[in-house]
């Protein structure tokens, strides 16, 4: 198993550029969320999904996009990138809702972007 | 949404001490509160979490305690080695089954 794969590692976008994040997951995991990572904040959520066809809102949700076409796949979209959008960002699956038994997240290794 | 609090943002100890690391939270229905580990340059990973009908949970060095009635939970971490350096989140579950984390607390254990 590969678990969760993100792509690129790096991007450095110019403002306005529009990008999409990869993630991809092989353990058949229902559930799938984007964090951001930014110094002294902590994770925070974006967006998630508890099956596809589903997403919903996290914490900060604004400036992003995702769709849930398939199981294993959930991007990420900036449709207009901005500075306050530089951050490391890592995708997250679960087989479960992350309160339930079986709710263990498995992290991708992060992507790091950074907008000029 | 849940407010979490961690403390310390830092945290050094010599190799041998034990760590503690508190979190608060603010929601009275939350039920789930794990404790993810997240070494330089990765992903963080789960390394103990605890339910709210349990007041302790031991993993050989790791442990968390949780007081429901007063809305905090710690991580206890008993003869530190250099391999614990890493951050340490605590995180706290929600409605909807979103999971809300703490700010991260950078732990350095000195050999």
């Amino acid at each position: 198993n590969a678990g969760v794969t993100q792509t690129p590692k790096f991007q450095v976008l110019k403002t306005g550029q529009s990008m999409t994040l990869q993630c991809a997951q092989d353990m058949n995991h229902e559930y799938m969320s984007w964090y951001r990572q930014d110094p002294g904040m902590g994770l925070r959520l974006i967006h998630y999904s508890v099956g596809a066809g589903i997403t919903d809102q996290g914490e900060v949700p604004n400036g992003y996009n995702v769709s849930r076409s398939t199981t294993e796949d959930f991007p990420l979209r900036l449709l207009s990138a901005a500075p306050s959008q530089t951050s490391v960002y890592f995708c997250a699956s679960s087989y479960t809702l992350p309160s339930g038994s079986g709710g263990e997240l498995f992290f991708g290794e992060g992507s790091r972007l950074t907008v000029l | 949404g849940e407010n979490v609090e961690q403390h310390p943002s830092t945290l050094s100890v010599q190799e041998g001490d034990s760590a503690v690391i508190k979190c608060t939270y603010s929601d009275s229905a939350s039920n789930y509160f794990p404790w993810y580990k997240q070494e330089l340059g990765k992903g963080p990973q789960l390394i103990i979490d605890i339910r709210s009908n349990v007041g302790e949970k031991k993993d050989q060095r790791i442990a968390v305690t949780l007081n429901k009635t007063a809305k905090h939970f710690s991580l206890h971490i008993t003869e530190t080695q250099p391999e614990d350096s890493a951050v340490y989140f605590c995180a706290v579950d929600s409605t909807l089954g979103r999971l809300y984390f703490g700010r991260g607390t950078q732990l350095t254990v000195w050999p």
